[in-house]
């Protein structure tokens, strides 16, 4: 059974604060690794797609990177702002081409 | 060019029952993926579908069925309901060819389905 896990389950930050989740993955028959942003009343958005070893991926003030040999990725978010407030997931895709999610990081950012 | 869509948004049954949850892919997109969310779990995932052929599974029963149609629009049907069932429904298009089956997914809004 591949198990995906997220840490921490949860965060609160204040405003301006920088914070960074950790997505763990199995690290054999890996095919690609996706980072989504969940608003609450809202649909997955997705924010990054990374497949290769050592990926960086940026978009604004949210970054990303990637250890397929460990099975690890990190997603970072610099100077926290109240509308980065929600639930981070990343899911796992293997050779069978299944999206595996974790259960998410739940973010509260404080003005 | 215009997003995901699901219907309905929230649907409340009682167990034994039969539901049908639709879906209509972004433009172009020719895959699709349902997924189950229950409350504090990510979404798992139940099936995908390219060009009107099932293209994985996930572990779900045999009551759980999709179809997906020639406008790529797609239908997921859940027989015998159960208490269990109940959970947020989720679909989402992608643009899938062999050999980038890696493409981001485009998350539909959802259907809340609750069985009683």
């Amino acid at each position: 059974i591949l198990n995906v896990e997220q840490s921490p389950q949860s965060l609160h930050v204040q405003e301006g604060d920088s914070t960074n989740f950790t997505c763990s993955f199995p690290s054999s028959n890996f095919y690609a690794l996706h980072w989504y942003r969940w608003e609450t009343a809202k649909s997955p958005e997705a924010l990054f797609v990374m497949t290769l070893n050592g990926d960086e991926k940026k978009k604004g003030r949210i970054s990303a990177t990637l250890n397929t040999k460990e099975g690890y990725s990190y997603l970072y978010i610099k100077g926290s702002q109240p509308e980065d407030s929600a639930t981070y997931l990343c899911a796992f895709m293997d050779s069978s081409y299944k999206l595996i999610f974790g259960s998410g990081t739940r973010l509260l950012v404080r003005p | 060019e215009t997003g995901v869509t699901q219907s309905p948004t929230h649907l409340i049954k009682t167990r034994g029952q039969q539901v049908t949850l639709r879906c209509s892919s972004q433009s172009g997109h020719n895959t699709v993926s349902w997924y189950q969310q229950a409350l504090g779990q990510g979404p798992q995932f139940i099936f995908q579908y390219y060009r009107e052929e099932e293209n994985g599974r996930g572990n779900f029963p045999p009551r759980f069925s999709g179809l997906q149609f020639p406008n790529y629009s797609s239908e997921l049907n859940v027989n015998a309901l159960e208490l269990d069932d109940s959970a947020l429904y989720l679909c989402a298009s992608s643009s899938g060819t062999s050999g980038s089956w890696y493409n981001e997914q485009f998350f539909g809004p959802g259907t809340r389905l609750t069985v009683l």
